[in-house]
C-alpha cells in the first residue's frame, strides 16, 4: 500500500459525458501527479500540482483541468468525454527528500468511454 | 519523441537465474532515474532509484547500474523469483533544472519468471 489513495476504481460513462476522478497523496506529500496509461502506451504526464498550485503541464489536454484543494488533495476533470479518453489515470506523490524524487502511485482509476 | 526507451516489450528468465531489463534515454537533462514494477490492475511500485552522481545502486536482489556516457540503464534483479513476474517501467527525470519533478516514462518490459 503506496499510502495514495484513488476514487472511484472504475468508472463508465458515454461520450460527451464529464467525470471527476479523486486523488488523496500521502500524508505529508505537498505534490501530486496526475498520469494516463493508455492501451500500449507507457504512462504519460498530465499535470503536477504542488501544494494548491498547478507546477507543470504536461500532455494534458484542454477538456482535462485539474485542482488541489486546501486539504492536497486533487481532482482530475475530464469533459466532453471521447472513446479516445478511456484509459488508466494514476495519480502520485512526492515530499522530495532533497535526495530522494520518488513518486509513489495510487492504484488508479481506470476510465471506460462508451 | 520517446525519450526514455525499453526496447524489450518482454523477458522471460528461469527462477535463480538473472534477469536484465535496458533503458536508454536521449534527454541529457535527465540525472534521476527510477525503476518501478507494476501487477495487473495496481498502481506502478517503486522499486530503486539513482542519481547521475552514482553508476550503481544497490538493494537487495536490485541493483541498478547507469552509463551516463552511453545514456543507458539497467536493473538487475538476482535471483530472479516467481513473484517479480510484472511489467516494469524505466522512468527518467531532469531534478536539477527546477521544482517540476515530473516523471518520463518508458513503455515497459513484462517480466515472466519460470518456475
Amino acid at each position: 500500500d503506496s499510502g495514495v489513495t484513488q476514487t472511484p476504481k472504475h468508472l463508465i460513462t458515454a461520450t460527451g459525458q464529464r467525470v471527476t476522478l479523486r486523488c488523496s497523496p500521502r500524508s505529508g506529500d505537498l505534490s501530486v501527479y496526475w498520469y494516463q496509461q493508455s492501451l500500449d502506451q507507457g504512462l504519460q504526464f498530465l499535470i503536477q500540482y504542488y501544494n494548491g498550485e498547478e507546477r507543470a503541464k504536461g500532455n494534458i489536454l484542454e477538456r482535462f483541468s485539474a485542482q488541489q484543494f486546501p486539504d492536497l488533495h486533487s481532482e482530475l476533470n475530464l469533459s466532453s468525454l471521447e472513446l479516445g479518453d478511456s484509459a488508466l489515470y494514476f495519480c502520485a506523490s512526492s515530499r522530495f527528500s532533497g535526495t530522494a524524487y520518488e513518486q509513489y502511485f495510487g492504484p488508479g482509476t481506470r476510465l471506460t468511454v462508451t | 519523441d520517446q525519450q526514455v526507451k525499453q526496447n524489450s516489450p518482454s523477458l522471460s528468465v528461469q527462477e535463480g537465474r538473472i534477469s536484465i531489463l535496458n533503458c536508454d534515454y536521449t534527454n541529457s537533462m535527465f540525472d534521476y532515474f527510477l525503476w518501478y514494477k507494476k501487477y495487473p490492475a495496481e498502481g506502478p511500485t517503486f522499486l530503486i532509484s539513482i542519481s547521475s552522481i552514482k553508476d550503481k545502486n544497490e538493494d537487495g536482489r536490485f541493483t541498478v547500474f547507469l552509463n551516463k556516457s552511453a545514456k543507458h540503464l539497467s536493473l538487475h534483479i538476482v535471483p530472479s523469483q516467481p513473484g517479480d513476474s510484472a511489467v516494469y517501467f524505466c522512468a527518467a527525470s531532469d531534478v536539477s533544472g527546477g521544482s517540476n519533478y515530473k516523471l518520463t516514462f518508458g513503455k515497459g518490459t513484462l517480466l515472466t519468471v519460470n518456475p
